[in-house]
């Protein structure tokens, strides 16, 4: 089965970039959806088809996708920006999600 | 504006079936392209799929969950039921529920609703 890698954790200072991967086998070929998710929240879709951003969602919000590697870029991270993020793809009717990746703002 | 609210037990005794209802507004599952589905997540775990149906009644199940449920719409009512069976304190978990379109993005979720298993 299809598998998601991200890493358990990602640090950014304040007003930096932040930059989440999201591991796949040829995960280029696939569309990546991307979401946060606040303790205690539901999670919130905050980029989808790779790189579009839903009304709402900042600018400062962005995402790639090439080869074997999925990227969720947050610029000039804020301390509210601090959640999880998980990364979602479709693979045989079925949707996967990554482990999940906690950002920390320090 | 597009809304959905899980329902259901909170406790659910063990080798009992449990069975969650999805109330949404603002869209219409008899619209092209539109499905909703759902999504547990176990404290402090992460996000797992385990159904989608769509507006033309295609229904996927998690590979994994497969023999065990269920997902059926009443479009009359706005309303999408998920059955699962044979619960266990593993199944212990916040169920959302979201509605979602053709490229596969969960747009909006449901607040989720925790489910307990235990005797």
């Amino acid at each position: 089965s299809y598998e998601l890698t991200q890493p358990l954790s990602v640090s950014v200072a304040l007003g930096q970039t932040a930059r989440i991967t999201c591991g796949g086998n040829n995960i280029g070929n696939k569309i990546v959806h991307w979401y946060q998710q606040k303790p205690g929240q539901a999670p919130v879709l905050v980029i989808y088809t790779d790189s579009n951003r839903p009304s709402g969602i900042p600018e400062r919000f962005s995402g790639s996708n090439s080869g074997s590697t999925a990227t969720l870029t947050i610029s000039r991270a804020q301390a509210g920006d601090e959640a999880d993020f998980y990364c979602q793809v479709w693979d045989s009717n079925t949707a996967i999600f990554g482990g999940g990746t906690m950002l920390t703002v320090l | 504006q597009i809304t959905l609210k899980e329902s259901g037990p909170t406790l659910v005794q063990p080798t009992q079936t449990l069975t969650l209802t999805c109330t949404f507004s603002g869209f219409s599952l008899d619209t092209s392209g539109v499905g909703v589905g759902w999504i547990r997540q176990p404290p402090g775990k992460a996000l797992e799929w385990l159904a989608l149906i769509y507006w033309d009644d295609n229904k996927h199940y998690s590979p994994s969950l497969k023999s065990r449920l269920t997902i059926t719409k009443d479009t009359s009512k706005n309303q999408v039921v998920l059955a699962m069976t044979n619960m266990d304190p593993v199944d212990t978990a916040t169920y959302f529920c979201a509605h979602t379109l053709t490229a596969g993005q969960l747009g909006y979720w449901g607040q989720g609703t925790l489910v307990t298993v235990s005797s």
